[in-house]
């Protein structure tokens, strides 16, 4: 079975400090792994997708990383903003989606 | 990106009747859908597969009479609590992959039921 671990569970930075968030995995026969993003009571948002064959993605502030071999992954999310503030999800697909708890972010004004 | 939609976004019913929830693919086609639920500050627990033509199949500890899933076409997908009771209470959202080779899961801005 597999088991996703996000760590920290929350994180709170000042604006502009970089973000690192991590995201383990035990079962590293993965198809594909992926960030959300999800605001308080709304849906979850796609933020990036690594496909297993790939190491990174990036789009804007944000790069991903996928290290399959030891089950890792980190989100990098560049010079913060309030408005980064959320909950980060990460998501592995074997046959099915799996996630971990998520780690909520507060970035302060 | 692509859009999934999710009807109706907030619901409140009495105990002992049933809800139905739909969770639509707006410019895609998804033969297969998924059914998740949340708890407050915990993260999704997929429920059920949802197959367009065939039967769901639900994650162990799923009550497949409880929640009815019907795949009634290749952009609709409906889950329907019956019965609903207060412990049903939940944030129930739906997601759709897209074809090829990403399988870039797509998500519904979710359904709040609330069960009095």
């Amino acid at each position: 079975k597999q088991e996703v671990t996000q760590i920290p569970a929350a994180l709170s930075v000042p604006e502009g400090e970089n973000l690192v968030l991590n995201c383990s995995f035990t079962d590293s026969a993965i198809y594909n792994l992926q960030w959300f993003r999800q605001d308080p009571g709304k849906g979850l948002t796609s933020l990036l997708l690594i496909q297993s064959s790939q190491r990174e993605q990036t789009s804007g502030r944000l790069n991903a990383s996928l290290d399959k071999s030891s089950g890792r992954s980190t989100l990098y999310i560049a010079a913060s903003q309030p408005g980064d503030s959320a909950t980060y999800l990460c998501a592995v697909y074997d046959y099915k989606l799996s996630f971990g708890a998520g780690t909520t972010v507060t970035v302060r004004a | 990106g692509a859009v999934v939609s999710q009807h109706p976004s907030r619901v409140i019913c009495k105990s002992g009747t049933s809800v139905k929830i739909e969770c639509r693919s707006l410019d895609f086609q998804a033969t297969t859908m998924f059914w998740y639920r949340q708890f407050p500050k915990q993260s999704l627990m997929l429920m059920a597969t949802s197959n367009e033509g065939s039967k769901a199949t639900y994650e162990q500890g799923v009550e497949k009479d409880k929640f009815l899933i019907n795949h009634a076409s290749l952009t609709l997908s409906t889950l329907t609590v019956t019965s609903a009771h207060p412990e049903d209470s939940s944030f129930y959202i739906c997601s759709a992959p897209t074809s090829g080779p990403s399988y870039e899961q797509y998500f519904g801005p979710g359904t709040r039921l609330t069960v009095t």
